[in-house]
């Protein structure tokens, strides 16, 4: 079945700066990869996705990256805020079903004031 | 629009119990998916549903059971409680099976099984 890696675990940066989440699959066949932001007591949020057949996509301060070939995803976040300070999921899906996702282990994401 | 609406918030069993978690997904909303969330596991399929067939299972064992009604809303039970299923479980919908249907998380039910 589908794994993905998620890196790193954690990550502080001081307000203004970027933050950079990367992760990586094994199974070729998933061609969805949403993003996820989990706040304390809350279910995770989609934030951004993109599909295979798409190398980039951007939304405001949030962009992600996908390289098929080297099976690997990133999100970008610039200008980060506190309140972008959460949990930060990828996930990988098969082309026929999102439902049944894989996700990574998830990046708590620090932001200082 | 509302959003996913899971009953209860919080949970409290002892082992041995059976537990019914319920979940009422976005008006309109087809698909039903459930997932396991815990420090050491992180995030789990459990199953999913869809016009109220299962399409997917996931690694758990068959203490573990769904279903989805004519309305789309679901449950999910669990049979005789191990104090490893403390966890959050979190239900998500999407307006049908696919992955051009992104999934819409409820804020969970938090299990505790003593």
């Amino acid at each position: 079945g589908e794994n993905v890696e998620q890196h790193p675990s954690t990550l502080s940066v001081q307000e203004g700066d970027s933050a950079v989440i990367k992760c990586t699959y094994s199974d070729s066949a998933s061609n969805y990869f949403p993003w996820y932001k989990q706040e304390l007591g809350k279910g995770p949020q989609l934030i951004i996705d993109i599909r295979s057949n798409v190398g980039e996509k951007k939304d405001q301060r949030i962009a992600v990256t996908l390289n098929k070939t080297a099976k690997h995803f990133s999100l970008h976040i610039t200008e980060t805020q506190p309140e972008d300070s959460a949990v930060y999921f990828c996930a990988a899906s098969p082309n026929t079903n999102a439902g049944k996702s894989t996700f990574g282990d998830g990046t708590t994401l620090t932001v200082k004031p | 629009k509302a959003g996913v609406t899971q009953t209860p918030r919080y949970l409290i069993k002892t082992r041995g119990q059976q537990v019914t978690l319920s979940c009422s997904p976005i008006s309109g909303h087809r698909s039903v998916s459930w997932y396991q969330q815990t420090p050491g596991q992180g995030l789990q399929f459990l199953f999913e549903y869809f016009s109220e067939t299962q399409r997917n299972k996931g690694n758990f064992p068959g203490r573990f059971s769904g279903r989805q009604f004519s309305n789309s809303r679901s449950e999910m039970n669990v049979s005789t409680l191990e104090l490893g299923d403390s966890a959050l479980y979190l239900c998500a919908s999407s307006l049908r099976t696919g992955s051009d249907s992104p999934l819409h998380f409820g804020n969970g039910t938090r299990l505790t099984v003593t």
